[in-house]
């Protein structure tokens, strides 16, 4: 079945520090990549789409120049917390959707724990 | 029982009992809805999935029943087993050809042996 990966798992970074988190679509190629955040306790929240080879679409209230998304191939997006600050502590979790699979399904990553301190 | 905490309603069984899982989604435009099971630090994992011209589909275990007259979705698993334990979402498609989902609040499900 459709597998996707993220690294790190889990990060611990200093206030004012950039953190790349990876996403990647193991054995099916991704032209659409979506990056959620979540609280603890609460549901997923979209915060971009992202396209193989174009620029990303983001949600409304969500700052590109913060959170750079970077889908340089049809495998591989990355997601870039920029000068972090504790509010940004998450869970971070990627989805890609196979173009040859149905209707809107996506395969979800494991997620990212990120820890701004 | 059910009860609804500060941001994620909850749902107790016991093992073996059926369970149901309501969601009430918000766009009557919504095509096309999934559940998603996530248990604790993991990401979802798809469960079952229905088009807007179904009002039913069974899986294994599970079913998912939509009334778009009141836009109502449920998941019903049979026989619940303690390793159904987790938050259950259900996601609704956002329309256009982006193929972005919104997610609902979410159901803590915990299953007593």
């Amino acid at each position: 079945g459709a597998v996707v990966s993220q690294h790190p798992s889990w990060v611990i970074c200093k206030s004012g520090t950039s953190v790349k988190i990876e996403c990647r679509s193991l054995d099916f190629q991704a032209t659409t990549m979506f990056w959620y955040r979540q609280f603890p306790k609460q549901s997923l929240m979209l915060m971009a789409t992202s396209n193989e080879g174009s620029k990303a679409t983001y949600e409304q209230g969500v700052e590109k120049d913060k959170f750079l998304i970077n889908h340089a191939s049809l495998t591989l997006s990355t997601l870039t917390v920029t000068s972090a600050h504790p509010e940004d502590s998450s869970f971070y979790i990627c989805s890609a959707r196979d173009p040859t699979a149905a209707y809107y399904e996506q395969y979800f990553g494991p997620g990212t724990r990120l820890t701004v301190t | 029982g059910e009860s609804v905490g500060l941001h994620l309603p909850t749902l107790s069984v016991q093992e073996g009992d059926n369970s149901i899982i309501n969601c009430a989604y918000s766009n009557s435009a919504s095509d096309y809805f999934i559940w998603y099971k996530q248990e604790s630090g993991k990401g979802p994992q798809f469960i079952i999935d229905i088009r807007s011209n179904m009002d039913k589909r069974q899986g294994q275990r599970v079913t998912v029943l939509l009334n778009k007259t009141v836009k109502h979705l449920s998941l019903q698993i049979a026989a619940t087993q303690p390793g159904d334990s987790a938050v259950y979402f259900c996601a609704e498609n956002s329309g256009g050809s982006n193929y972005k989902l919104t997610f609902g609040k979410g159901t803590l499900l915990t299953v007593n042996p």
